[in-house]
């Protein structure tokens, strides 16, 4: 069964303070890691997706880094706006199965 | 572009009614998911429709949820009887037809039943 665990459950920075948050997975077959962003009482907002080891992404203040066994979300210089809950989530398997299964998330808080 | 809109935004239930929940996915998405997360843990996968068919509904906790998508458009979830336990938030998500696809989710839908 394919399993995704994020740490820190909750992390409070200073405004300025850059951070990682970590995201270990046991998959049979990884086709696609996916990182979102979830502000209270809203849907989960894509931000983005790895399919290989080695691979990164930069998106303004985020960037996103995949190994065999866990992708990493680094937050440079955070800003209050940053705050929200991350989550991660990985799509595995063969054939048209393309379920996404979750972690718990990461809630961060920034504070100014 | 509208992204995917679910109705209602909350719905509070008594033990043994009947609640419909309502999905419309981006235009031209293929694919639409439900997920639920219940308080406390993570976001689960319920089922995948393409187009009207579904294609994974591993992820149905019992017969008492129904989905259907008529017409490969808007899909709904029926929960009859409810019970305490599907106390959560539902959310659905669309995506195009490709091998790995990103997902988009919509608000979701707080179900509460007393």
């Amino acid at each position: 069964e394919d399993q995704v665990t994020q740490s820190p459950e909750a992390l409070r920075l200073q405004e300025g303070e850059s951070s990682s948050l970590n995201c270990s997975y046991t998959v049979s077959g990884l086709r696609g890691l996916f990182w979102y962003r979830q502000d209270p009482g809203k849907g989960p907002e894509f931000l983005f997706t790895l399919y290989s080891a080695g691979e990164e992404k930069e998106k303004e203040r985020l960037k996103a880094t995949l190994t065999k066994k866990e992708s990493f979300l680094h937050i440079t210089a955070p800003k209050p706006e940053d705050s929200a809950t991350y989550l991660c989530a990985v799509q595995a398997g063969l054939g048209a199965n393309s379920k996404l299964t979750f972690g718990k998330g990461i809630t961060l808080s920034v504070r100014p | 572009e509208a992204g995917v809109t679910q109705f209602p935004s909350h719905s509070v239930i008594e033990k043994g009614q009947t609640v419909t929940l309502r999905c419309d996915p981006i235009s031209g998405h293929d694919n639409l998911y439900w997920y639920r997360r219940v308080m406390g843990k993570e976001i689960k996968f319920l089922l995948h429709f393409v187009k009207e068919s579904k294609q994974d509904e591993s992820g149905m906790p019992n017969n008492r949820f129904l989905a259907e998508r008529t017409g490969g458009t808007y899909s709904t979830l029926k929960v009859q009887p409810a019970e305490l336990e599907d106390s959560g938030v539902y959310f659905c998500a669309s995506s195009q037809a490709r091998v790995v696809d990103e997902q988009y989710f919509g608000p979701g839908t707080r179900l509460t039943v007393t």
